[in-house]
């Protein structure tokens, strides 16, 4: 069984601070990982995605995340926040096998300030 | 890239009646799909994996005879949702994967309002 968890449901940062989103994965077999944006009532933009080349992956919008391992973390981070960030993430977890489902994690809002 | 069209995009039902949402794969032969429900501020949860030409297979608690999935063509998906009630109103999104990677092509969601 596969799961994600992603700690907390609301981040507030500033206009220009770090971006964090934390991302814990729960995986029998070895995972792949993805990182969706969501905006209001609309569907889902892929941010990157993990499946097992390198450890850091880089995505779009100036976003990226590293798998660890050892810590079964796929944490996402961006170094400078835009207003236009402000939406919702989902961190998903799937099996290396084609035609398995993504698993979804519930979410961060994150919020920016000017 | 791979692109799946999604409609409605939204639609109000009157309760009782049936609505069917469609989901196309316009690029690609999608083997599999995956229909998600997402209720307000809330995350996605997997209603059903249906590979082409098969019985769709549902997760647990999910009604099979409410939640109608036809995934007839390896391009064209369906979801009826029969005798809809108010607490059927939600947000489903529609998401097709092939048989040689690992990857998913999501549709851009029905908003389903039934009153």
């Amino acid at each position: 069984a596969q799961s994600v968890t992603q700690l907390g449901s609301h981040v507030s940062v500033s206009e220009g601070a770090l971006v964090l989103l934390r991302c814990n994965y729960s995986s029998s077999v070895p995972p792949y990982l993805f990182w969706y944006v969501q905006y209001p009532n609309q569907g889902l933009q892929l941010l990157l995605k993990y499946t097992s080349a390198a450890t850091l992956v880089k995505g779009i919008n100036g976003f990226e995340a590293e798998f660890k391992k050892s810590e079964t973390s796929f944490h996402l981070t961006k170094p400078s926040a835009h207003m236009s960030d402000a939406a919702e993430y989902f961190c998903a977890v799937t099996a290396n096998q084609a035609g398995t489902a993504l698993i979804f994690g519930k979410g961060t809002t994150l919020s920016v300030s000017s | 890239g791979a692109v799946v069209s999604q409609h409605p995009s939204r639609v109000i039902c009157k309760s009782g009646t049936s609505v069917k949402i469609e989901c196309r794969s316009l690029d690609f032969q999608a083997t599999t799909m995956f229909w998600y429900r997402q209720f307000p501020k809330q995350s996605l949860m997997l209603m059903a994996t249906s590979n082409e030409g098969s019985k769709a297979t549902y997760e647990q608690g999910v009604e099979k005879d409410k939640f109608l999935i036809n995934h007839a063509s390896l391009t064209l998906s369906t979801l009826t949702v029969t005798s809809a009630h108010p607490e059927d109103s939600s947000f489903y999104i529609c998401s097709a994967s092939t048989s040689d990677i690992v990857g998913y092509t999501f549709g851009s969601g029905t908003r389903l309002t039934v009153v």
